[in-house]
């Protein structure tokens, strides 16, 4: 059972372009949601975060949506560098689950000059 | 920011090997340390729940006696990978969190493990 749906497995963005990765889950129980960056052959690297008792929350370029009713949240860069390639995995989890995360499968975002 | 280091990033050893791998919080404490494993092209699956001073926690289909773990202080945990065989290849990483509610879980580099 997949708690957390990253349906899309690629996208590409031009360059200054948004960069718009989708993340949708399952369980009515989580209320820790995150954002990590992963290059090849590295572990993954914190990005952003959100509570469940909010719906956005914004870093410098990155912001992060949360649409409880709809149980998705997205990730919004902009604008997209070339550096910003790399997979992206969303992460959810619960605080009466012992605070473990589930990940999504990945987006890989591809920015090209 | 918070980091953890994890140590080796790659091993390569025959079938029948144990395999020791340190993960380390180095400018905080941690209670709680995460092990994941990850195959290509796929995400990252949580086997265990380390947890300083008592048993590890796993997850559902991961064998505990397969994959020890040792968390010995606030700062260090260990996954050994007991008699190892090639379907053990995998990438695993461990992660840390400091110890207050909603802190975000942060990785280590990771280990290549690689079974002959």
């Amino acid at each position: 059972d997949q708690q957390v749906k990253q349906n899309s497995p690629s996208l590409s963005v031009q360059e200054g372009r948004i960069s718009i990765l989708n993340c949708d889950y399952t369980n009515s129980m989580f209320d820790y949601f995150l954002w990590y960056k992963k290059y090849p052959a590295e572990g993954p690297t914190f990005l952003i975060s959100i509570s469940s008792i909010k719906d956005k929350n914004e870093d410098g370029r990155f912001t992060v949506f949360l649409n409880k009713s709809a149980k998705h949240l997205s990730l919004h860069i902009v604008p997209s560098q070339p550096g910003d390639s790399a997979v992206y995995f969303c992460a959810a989890s619960a605080y009466n689950q012992g605070g473990k995360l589930i990940f999504g499968q990945g987006t890989e975002l591809s920015v090209k000059p | 920011g918070a980091v953890v280091s994890q140590h080796p990033s790659r091993v390569i050893c025959k079938s029948g090997t144990s395999v020791k791998i340190e993960c380390r919080s180095l400018d905080f404490q941690a209670t709680t340390m995460f092990w994941y494993r990850q195959f290509p092209k796929q995400s990252l699956m949580l086997m265990a729940t380390s947890n300083e001073g008592s048993k590890a926690t796993y997850e559902q289909g991961v064998e505990k006696d397969k994959f020890l773990i040792n968390h010995a202080s606030l700062t260090l945990s260990t996954l050994t990978v007991t008699s190892a065989h090639p379907e053990d290849s995998s990438f695993y990483i461990c992660s840390a969190r400091e110890d207050l509610s909603n802190q975000p879980q942060h990785f280590g580099d990771g280990t290549r493990l690689s079974i002959l």
